[in-house]
């Protein structure tokens, strides 16, 4: 079946570091990709996303291409902020019923 | 405003007991999810539900049942037949105009079996 492999966490960083997060996935056909983010205490909020291949999606200075060759989604951001302190999630979706299936997710910490 | 609304946040139960958690949309959507977060697992699908009166089984239906009476409402109860019931329980609705995965969650609800 499908399934998404993400590094394992945490990632810990100084503010204004460059971010990498690495995704890969297995999957039949063509998926939709995401990246979700977690603040704690609380539930998940879609921060990207890409429907087909190179791709890329963007949002809050967060990137990720959608890489069919290297079935890779990584996330980057240039200059991470003490705010972008969270739990990342990658996570497709096949079956045109919305039906994610998610990575186990890498927890992210930036100190100051 | 329009959005999830999940309670309670946080549920302690005897082994034994079954639980409903509740999860209420206003955001008039017809389809609705049911997730189970463990640390280090990632979220996996219980069960989802495409329309009113429907629902179906997700990859760990097991020990839980639920109910889609009504559009905004999407209870799921947690039986005592669900051998490791301890989790976050995360509901979800589609994104506004969405049809690709772009879920909107609810804050969950932090079960504790004790």
């Amino acid at each position: 079946g499908d399934s998404v492999t993400q590094m394992e966490g945490p990632v810990t960083l100084s503010e204004e570091a460059f971010l990498t997060i690495n995704c890969t996935y297995t999957a039949t056909g063509y998926p939709s990709l995401f990246w979700y983010v977690q603040y704690p205490g609380e539930g998940l909020q879609l921060l990207l996303k890409a429907t087909k291949a190179d791709d890329k999606g963007s949002n809050k200075g967060f990137e990720a291409t959608y890489r069919k060759e290297t079935t890779s989604f990584h996330l980057e951001k240039g200059s991470v902020q003490v705010s972008d302190s969270a739990v990342y999630f990658c996570a497709l979706e096949n079956t045109g019923f919305q039906k994610l299936v998610f990575g186990t997710g890498t927890r992210l910490l930036v100190s100051p | 405003d329009g959005g999830i609304t999940q309670s309670p946040k946080y549920l302690f139960r005897k082994e034994g007991q079954n639980v409903t958690l509740s999860c209420e949309q206003n955001l008039n959507h017809d389809a609705m999810y049911w997730y189970r977060q463990d640390p280090g697992q990632g979220l996996r699908l219980i069960y989802y539900s495409q329309i009113v009166n429907d629902f179906q089984k997700g990859d760990i239906a097991e020990g839980y049942s639920v109910s889609r009476e009504k559009k905004e409402s999407f209870p799921l109860t947690v039986t005592s037949a669900q051998k490791n019931p301890t989790a976050f329980y995360l509901c979800a609705t589609p994104l506004a105009g969405a049809n690709t995965g772009e879920l909107f969650f609810g804050e969950g609800s932090r079960l504790t079996v004790l």
